[in-house]
């Protein structure tokens, strides 16, 4: 089976600090995505990769950017986190660019901004 | 851009019960349309995939639909049990390569005994 961990379940930080969350799958997937799920919202795209050292944005990349430096990692910062990035963020990983594989999800991150 | 919805927020049924969920998406035709589950604290969980060119879909205790014209997919859970009880997402391709999907903001399910 696919895992995708992420490295923490529970984060809280304060204002204007730098947060990292990592995510990682071990299923050699070439696209990884970041989503932020929200009450009444669902589900966005913050960004996703299609390989390594490659990234496009999603819907609301505003506040994040994100790195990929191996294949089976990929990280989202918060450049300098704020109170309306309290969510609980998700990471996803699928098999193959061009298809229409189903996508991985982690157990997700929830993320507190103080 | 692309607008999709899920009907109800909430749906409780009956055990034995068939449950049914609507999806309805407006300016796109997507290539595929996916289905997950997803309970509390947890993410979400691949259930089915339906292409365009596919009117039906069946997966166990689990049916889904898909009508282009109404642009539409219907997900069925037939003889439901309490532990159907989670959030159902509909999702769909957005990017030409089918990378990026979309998703409904979900229904949850209660399914009661």
């Amino acid at each position: 089976d696919v895992k995708v961990t992420q490295s923490s379940r529970y984060l809280v930080k304060r204002t204007g600090e730098k947060v990292f969350l990592e995510c990682v799958q071990d299923m050699d997937h070439e696209n990884m995505f970041w989503y932020r799920q929200d009450p009444g919202l669902g589900l966005r795209l913050i960004y996703f990769s299609y390989d390594v050292k490659m990234k496009e944005k999603g819907d609301i990349p505003e506040g994040y950017s994100v790195s990929r430096e191996k294949k089976e990692r990929f990280s989202l910062i918060l450049e300098s986190a704020s109170t309306n990035q309290t969510s609980m963020y998700l990471c996803a990983s699928s098999f193959r660019q061009g298809s229409n594989q189903p996508q991985h999800f982690g157990d997700g991150t929830r993320l507190s901004i103080l | 851009s692309q607008k999709i919805e899920q009907n109800s927020e909430a749906l409780n049924i009956q055990e034995g019960k068939t449950a049914t969920l609507t999806c309805n998406y407006t300016n796109y035709s997507p290539a595929y349309l996916q289905w997950y589950r997803q309970d509390p604290g947890r993410g979400p969980v691949f259930l089915l995939l339906i292409r365009e060119n596919e009117k039906e879909k069946r997966k166990e205790r689990l049916k889904v639909t898909f009508d282009t014209t109404l642009k539409q997919s219907l997900f069925h859970i037939t003889a439901s049990q309490p532990a159907d009880s989670a959030t159902y997402l509909c999702a769909l391709d957005v990017k030409q390569a089918g990378t990026a999907l979309i998703f409904g903001k979900g229904t949850t399910l209660s399914v009661s005994s």
